[in-house]
């Protein structure tokens, strides 16, 4: 069955440094892969979307990448800040029968320590 | 534009009871969807719409219903509550079904069932 892991422990880092997330993937071939920010009592917002046939995509101080070979999909935050500091979901996305099915990961919380 | 909203906020219900949660968007998309997100589990597919008038169920179906009258709206009810159904919920829209589109969430109704 199809499964999604991302880092289960909080990842915390300290202000000014590069933040990693990692989520891997199995039994699944996503066209895309969607990564979204979920703060505690909200609902997940959208920040980034790679195709299969990127490699990465930058936006501000974001950057994720796509290695289909390795099934796996690594975010950037560069400079963190303390407001970086949220759950992060990866969510892989395959049209299925006319829709777009996404899964989403179990998210990593990150924790930017000033 | 208000975006995803859900009504209500919170409920407590006891075993048994029903109830149905709105969820309402006005930004004309035509894909709508539920999720519960409990700890551990991450976000799972419970059903959705690809149009007006037109409901499928998703990865969790069971123990809830839909209905889709209006294309701004999304209903989900849960006619006999069960304490295994204690989750937040949330409702998400997209535009169309093509591949790159995010979803937008509303800020999710957090169910507790005694």
């Amino acid at each position: 069955s199809q499964k999604i892991e991302q880092n289960s422990e909080a990842l915390n880092i300290q202000e000014g440094k590069t933040a990693t997330l990692t989520c891997n993937y199995t039994n699944y071939s996503p066209a895309y892969l969607q990564w979204y920010r979920q703060d505690p009592g909200r609902g997940p917002v959208f920040l980034l979307l790679i195709r299969e046939n990127e490699k990465e995509k930058r936006k501000e101080r974001l950057k994720v990448t796509f290695d289909t070979t390795l099934k796996q999909s690594l975010f950037h935050i560069t400079a963190s800040q303390p407001a970086d500091s949220a759950t992060y979901l990866c969510a892989p996305q395959k049209d299925s029968g006319g829709y777009q099915k996404v899964t989403f990961g179990t998210g990593t919380k990150l924790q930017v320590i000033p | 534009n208000a975006g995803v909203t859900q009504t209500p906020k919170f409920r407590v219900l006891k075993t048994g009871q029903s109830m149905t949660l709105l969820c309402a968007q006005d930004m004309n998309h035509e894909y709508m969807y539920w999720y519960r997100q409990d700890p551990g589990m991450g976000l799972r597919l419970i059903h959705y719409s690809v149009g007006e008038g037109t409901t499928a169920k998703g990865e969790v179906p069971d123990g809830y219903n839909v209905s889709r009258l209006k294309k701004q709206n999304f209903l989900l009810g849960l006619e006999s509550a069960a304490p295994s159904q204690t989750s937040v919920y949330f409702c998400a829209s997209t535009l169309t079904s093509s591949g790159n589109n995010e979803q937008f969430f509303g800020p999710g109704t957090r169910l507790t069932v005694l």
